[in-house]
């Protein structure tokens, strides 16, 4: 168990539908990563927080935000879903920019 | 930029025979590397890290990896392999400036057979 929390495990929704994941990254950790993985383009970063604060952007479409609470608690979200976004996402967290992530076990998102 | 490169997609190798998982990397500066796996339906772990020092580096159930900066590459061993050890190895790179985000290789499949 790496600490890092993430809801809902499964998620089913229908195209052009709006979804919310949720992280609560390790006790300490500042910085929170959000990822899409799916089989064919493996693991893409998409945005990371840092002590509530935007830090980086990767491959994050402009349909996709992300925020970072004062409790540090994070949320993805995802609108107007089409079926290319059905894959899994997960968070990870660290030590400020500490180069060691620890990985949520992720949210498997099924657009249909 | 920075990018790593897994050449083979999937591993396939006898359990008790040694294990190795190949990686290259490409990146600005003195590298930070990473392995980690992927069980079925979970989360990457963390195995092991590069930062400096030892070429060779130990990590989690006996794995080990060996940095070699000539070959830009950074391959993961095992010297026996369990058929537990069966799941999905991811390695990364981050570079010591600029970015601190890591690259991910696009993974290997590692099957050992009993």
């Amino acid at each position: 168990d790496s600490g890092v929390t993430q809801t809902p495990k499964h998620l089913i929704t229908a195209t052009g539908q709006r979804v919310t994941l949720r992280c609560s990254p390790r006790s300490g950790d500042l910085s929170v990563y959000w990822y899409q993985q799916s089989l064919d383009q493996g693991l893409q970063f998409l945005i990371q927080y840092y002590n509530g604060e935007e830090r980086a952007k990767g491959n994050i479409l402009e349909r996709f935000s992300a925020q970072q609470f004062p409790d540090l608690h994070s949320e993805l979200n995802l609108s107007s879903l089409e079926l290319g976004d059905s894959a899994l996402y997960f968070c990870a967290s660290s030590v400020g920019t500490s180069p060691e992530q620890f990985f949520g076990p992720g949210t498997r998102l099924t657009v249909l | 930029a920075q990018s790593v490169a897994q050449p083979e997609d999937q591993v396939n190798v006898a359990e008790g025979n040694p294990l190795t998982v190949k990686c290259t990397y490409s990146v600005s500066g003195n590298p930070y590397l990473f392995w980690y796996v992927q069980y079925p339906n979970r989360g990457l772990q963390f195995l092991l890290k590069y930062i400096t020092g030892d070429n060779l580096v130990k990590g989690s159930y006996g794995f080990e990896a060996e940095f070699n900066k000539s070959q830009t590459s950074f391959h993961l061993k095992k010297p026996s392999a369990l058929v537990s050890d069966s799941a999905l190895y991811f390695c990364a790179v981050r570079g010591t400036g600029g970015s601190y985000i890591p690259t991910f290789g696009r993974g290997t499949s590692l099957i050992v057979h009993p």
